[in-house]
């Protein structure tokens, strides 16, 4: 399986201060198709997950343009350029390129300050 | 809108079985795959089990082979876990969510738990 490492695991922000949560896999996450299939997902306390970004950048409707993602091959990011309280909780990325075979980073606990 | 309801969670012995039920609605399921995905308590997320939008593919991860089956009714838009021989580290939140082209998953359901202690 394509082992998928978050970090930082906890990450306290201020309120309208930027975040960014690294993912890296264990292997490319290039698909044979050309595409990278990284999605981020963002779960606030006692709900269940919600996707914010598919395909490594695209924001899925409805969420916000302060998220954003970036990154190629391995390494990839979530960024949030001003957090806000509505924000907290705690964010996974996925690889979906190893179908069926997905996988889950460990998630990181976003909290404010 | 679409919507995933999962029911059928409860508390069960070790060695026991329970079966999984999520209603779909909002969207036309016979088109889509649907996924099992669980998260045992305070941990993160674990993908279980795939199934195709005819019901004719079907993937399990090896924690659960040969223990859980995936299936499906397109005519009532209902997927189902039936989960045989529940271990403790069965214990999770199961989630149904919605396969988009085998390469994410987009909604998912509010999840239903299921205890696996004597």
């Amino acid at each position: 399986d394509v082992v998928m490492t978050q970090s930082p695991l906890s990450l306290p922000v201020t309120l309208g201060q930027p975040a960014s949560i690294s993912c890296r896999s264990g292997q490319s996450l290039v698909h044979s198709d050309g595409n990278t299939y990284l999605n981020w997902f963002q779960q606030r306390p006692g709900q269940s997950p919600r996707r914010l970004i598919y395909k490594v950048s695209n924001r899925d409707s409805g969420v916000p343009d302060r998220f954003s993602g970036s990154g190629s091959g391995t390494d990839f990011t979530l960024k949030i350029s001003k957090v806000e309280a509505e924000d907290v909780g705690v964010y996974y990325c996925m690889q979906g390129t190893y179908w069926p075979l997905i996988t889950f980073g460990q998630g990181t606990r976003l909290e404010i300050k | 809108e679409v919507q995933l309801v999962e029911s059928g969670g409860s508390l069960v012995q070790p060695g026991g079985s329970l079966r999984l039920s999520c209603a779909a609605s909002g969207f036309t399921f016979s088109s889509y795959s649907m996924n099992w995905v669980r998260q045992a308590p305070g941990k993160g997320l674990e993908w279980v089990s795939y199934i195709s939008s005819s019901g004719t593919t079907i993937y399990y991860a090896d924690s659960v082979k040969g223990r859980f089956t995936i299936s499906r009714d397109n005519a009532k838009n209902s997927l189902h876990l039936q989960m045989n021989s529940l271990r403790a580290e069965d214990t999770a939140v199961f989630y149904c969510a919605r396969d988009t082209g085998s390469t994410s998953v987009d909604y998912w359901g509010q999840g239903t738990l299921v205890t696996v202690s004597s």
